[in-house]
């Protein structure tokens, strides 16, 4: 079936570093794709998103870059802080019924 | 504006009694969501709701799960009876349209069924 999937189930920086998560996807069809930040005991909260007509977007300390040729999806967080520190969740949407499909997400551990 | 609100935060039950979470999406969001996060895991769909409307249960285990929306607005899940393997965060999420839009999460039911 299609799915969502990580590179890395995990990924620890030093605080003040950049910080890359990547995705990888096999749906062709979607054309969406949001990042979700997950903090321990919180729901999911929206970070930023792309539409598959473009190839990049940035947000406040946040880029998301888009690779359709490949099916890649990186986030890229700038200067990163201990409050980075969740479970980051690439979430792919479109197809025939527009759901949300999660992956398993990478944990981010931002070092002091 | 005010975020979704979920009901109860934690449960405990034993295996094979009821539980029912609550839900109240944002204010003017047509589309309400019902996701379960295993623990190390994403969340998964298990219904969608256009309204009053289900658009998507596919994912539901329709033999002791249900969920309802009766007046568009807020949202009842429940689980009846529930099993040892349906232990998990069950998680509320609204957003204005079907497509292509940010859904917005709420905190999430945590049920631990012993």
């Amino acid at each position: 079936g299609e799915s969502v999937g990580l590179h890395l189930p995990t990924l620890s920086v030093q605080e003040g570093d950049n910080s890359i998560i990547n995705c990888a996807y096999s749906n062709s069809a979607s054309d969406y794709f949001i990042w979700y930040k997950q903090e321990s005991g919180k729901g999911p909260q929206f970070i930023i998103d792309i539409r598959s007509n473009m190839d990049k977007r940035q947000g406040q300390r946040v880029t998301v870059l888009l690779n359709k040729t490949v099916k890649h999806l990186s986030l890229q967080i700038a200067a990163t802080q201990p409050g980075d520190s969740a479970v980051y969740f690439c979430v792919e949407s479109g197809g025939s019924n527009y759901k949300l499909t999660f992956g398993k997400g990478t944990l981010l551990t931002v070092n002091p | 504006e005010a975020g979704v609100a979920q009901s109860p935060r934690y449960k405990i039950i034993e295996k094979r009694q009821s539980v029912a979470f609550w839900c109240n999406p944002i204010s003017g969001h047509a589309t309400l969501y019902w996701y379960q996060q295993i623990l190390g895991q994403g969340p998964k769909l298990l219904i969608q709701f256009q309204n009053n409307g289900v658009v998507d249960d596919s994912q539901l285990p329709k033999d002791r799960f249900s969920a309802e929306r009766l007046k568009g607005v807020d949202s009842t899940l429940k689980i009846q009876p529930a099993k040892l393997e349906d232990s998990a965060v069950y998680l509320c999420a609204s957003s204005p349209e079907w497509y292509g839009n940010t859904i917005y999460f709420g905190e999430g039911s945590w049920l631990t069924v012993v």
